[in-house]
This record gives C-alpha cells, sequence and structure tokens, in this order.
C-alpha cells in the first residue's frame, strides 16, 4: 500500500509485484524529464528518461508514462526486487535553459522478500 | 576515474567554521552543478558551471555559500560561517554534452555542530 511517511511519500510491495511511482511536475515549459534512484549514502542514479514528444518509453524493467494535459509523469517497475528498494525522484528540465534538472519530492519504495 | 568523485564523503563542522568541498568531474563533462540535499528531500539546485564559467548561481542561499571550477574541471564548493542550517548532503553532478547524460557522485554529508 501507499503512505505518507515523516517526510517521503512510502510505497510498500512484496518482491514480484509491479510498482508504480508517480510524480507531479510543475512547469508546463519542462520538456524533458529523467527519474533517478537513489540508495541511502549514494547520489542519485539514473534510471530512465523521456521527451515530451512521447508519453511512454521503455526500458530494462521499468516504463516511464508521461501525461502532459496534467503534469503527471510515472514510473512502473516490473517484477519488484528487494534491491529496487531505494528512494526515487523524477526530475524535469525546462526547455530553453540550461537543462538543470529540479527535482521533486521523493518516493521511498520498500521491497518486501 | 570513470564517475564523479567529492571529498571529503563527511564533514564535521563546529558552527562559524569554514568548510571547502571539493568535487572531481567526469573526465570530458563541461557542465558541472552543485546540489543541496536535506534529509527526506529531494537534491535543491544550488549553482551550474560551464567549463570555468559560473552560469547560474540562482539557488545559492545565502553569501556565504561559494563555487568556483578555476580550471574548468575540479570545482570547489565553500561555505563560510557555517550554521547548523547548512547540515546537509552536497552534490555534485557532470553532464555528458553527447547525451545530456548528468551523473551524480556520492555527495559529502556536511554536519555543523
Amino acid at each position: 500500500g501507499e503512505s505518507v511517511g515523516l517526510h517521503l511519500p512510502t510505497l510498500s510491495v512484496q518482491e514480484g509485484d509491479n510498482s508504480i511511482i508517480n510524480c507531479a511536475y510543475s512547469n508546463s515549459a519542462s520538456d524533458y524529464f529523467i527519474w533517478y534512484k537513489q540508495e541511502s549514502g549514494k547520489g542519485p542514479q539514473f534510471i530512465i528518461d523521456i521527451r515530451s514528444n512521447m508519453d511512454k518509453r521503455q526500458g530494462q524493467r521499468v516504463t516511464v508514462l508521461l501525461n502532459k494535459t496534467v503534469k503527471h509523469l510515472s514510473l512502473q517497475i516490473a517484477a519488484t526486487q528487494p534491491g529496487d528498494s531505494a528512494v526515487y525522484f523524477c526530475a524535469e528540465n525546462i526547455s530553453g535553459g540550461s537543462y538543470i534538472p529540479t527535482f521533486g519530492r521523493g518516493t521511498s519504495l520498500i521491497v518486501h522478500p | 576515474g570513470a564517475g564523479v568523485s567529492q571529498s571529503p564523503r563527511y564533514k564535521v563542522a563546529k558552527r562559524g567554521q569554514d568548510v571547502a568541498l571539493r568535487c572531481d568531474p567526469i573526465s570530458g563533462h563541461v557542465s558541472l552543478f552543485w546540489y543541496q540535499q536535506a534529509l527526506g528531500q529531494g537534491p535543491e539546485f544550488l549553482t551550474y558551471f560551464q567549463n570555468e564559467a559560473q552560469l547560474d548561481k540562482s539557488g545559492l542561499p545565502s553569501d556565504r555559500f561559494f563555487a568556483e571550477r578555476p580550471e574548468g574541471s575540479v570545482s570547489t564548493l565553500k561555505i563560510q560561517r557555517t550554521q547548523q542550517e547548512d547540515s546537509a548532503v552536497y552534490l555534485c553532478a557532470s553532464r555528458d554534452p553527447a547525451n545530456y547524460g548528468y551523473t551524480f557522485g556520492s555527495g559529502t554529508r556536511l554536519t555543523v555542530v
């Protein structure tokens, strides 16, 4: 289930389940979006990106969906594994700018074996 | 090296002390970014360099924060007269000019006591 923790929203799933992590972005001028995974004590690690001229992009076990109408991104992780446990951030980049990623709040994913 | 290297990994400073945090980007990455990440929050943009030029410093929280990249490679983030609210993880990222891929370092965790 999904709950709001002290600082971060948390999603708890069982190993093997599919996970969906949601993100609302703020700027309608944003045209490039990145999902990052951050494990404890490490910097954010690139997972997958998508440009605004697409509404879906697939990677290995991950899919990103973009809905520009409601300014919403989601990250779907198939067959979630314990190693997927981390905090996930979406970041938006604004068209015409220096492509400086602006990070969202983050969601903590906990995968139970 | 293959990744972005930051040092020190941990820094404890007494309130009022000056600190200097170092970032060694990936060789050939002309763009370099500094972010501040408070506990339980997403990274917040501080400043951005392209080669040695500091193109955006809009995220620096006060004039106690200063960043430089004099030769267009290694960058130093300096915080003068540290305050408790400066306690955070400071992340550095560099960007591949060929594909906008960002690579983050593991960060420096600064604790001001």
